[in-house]
């Protein structure tokens, strides 16, 4: 079965400092991979997918298949951009469940 | 409907009544999730609806959940015999798989079992 691995629960980072939040998956075919996040009292949404190849709020993430990892990446980090954020995973193609991690709770210090 | 709904927002209950909590997906939307989100526990995956397909419920963490999706469309999630631990924020998903492979959050219920 798919898995999805965030390492860690809480990243504490310095406003202006660079910021990785990391995601590993297990999953031997090609899966594709999004990035969610969760702003304080909001609804859960979508942040970026790696089909699109995006930078959404600053944000970027590659997805490294010999590592199979999709790590989000933002070079100066921001006050506003405190929140969880979940990494996901779905099997390509046709109707497939999304399997989440477990989130890192992202807190930007002023 | 503009976004998924879920009904109620909040909910107490006395340890071992039963719970029903509500979801209205986006209309259109052929598949239909529900997770748990606790304190420490993150986003824990319940049980997946897809179409008239028979729903995967790999994530129920035991046989006093259970969930319906009548019509394709409005979905009941029913906890029996309420625990403690059965506390945390229930979401419902939806999306328009194959198509559109993105998952719209409802707001939430919040259960605490008292």
């Amino acid at each position: 079965a798919q898995r999805v691995t965030q390492p860690e629960k809480l990243l504490s980072v310095f406003k202006g400092a660079p910021v990785e939040l990391k995601c590993n998956y297990s999953y031997s075919g090609s899966p594709e991979l999004f990035w969610y996040v969760q702003y304080s009292r909001q609804r859960l949404q979508l942040l970026l997918r790696h089909i699109s190849r995006e930078s959404i709020k600053g944000f970027t993430a590659d997805l490294n298949k010999g590592e199979t990892s999709f790590h989000l990446k933002k070079p100066f980090a921001q006050e506003e951009d405190s929140a969880m954020y979940y990494c996901a995973l779905r099997l390509a193609g046709g109707y497939q469940k999304v399997t989440f991690g477990i989130g890192t709770k992202l807190q930007v210090i002023p | 409907g503009a976004g998924v709904s879920q009904s109620p927002s909040n909910k107490v209950t006395e340890k071992g009544k039963d719970v029903e909590l509500r979801c209205d997906p986006i209309s259109g939307h052929t598949a239909l999730y529900w997770y748990r989100q606790s304190l420490g526990q993150g986003l824990e995956f319940l049980i997946y609806f897809q179409g008239n397909s028979a729903p995967d419920k790999s994530g129920l963490p035991s046989d006093r959940f259970s969930a319906e999706r009548t019509g394709g469309s409005v979905s009941t999630l029913t906890i029996q015999r309420t625990q403690q631990e059965d506390s945390a924020v229930y979401l419902c998903a939806s999306s328009f798989q194959p198509v559109n492979t993105e998952a719209f959050f409802g707001q939430g219920t919040r259960l605490t079992v008292v």
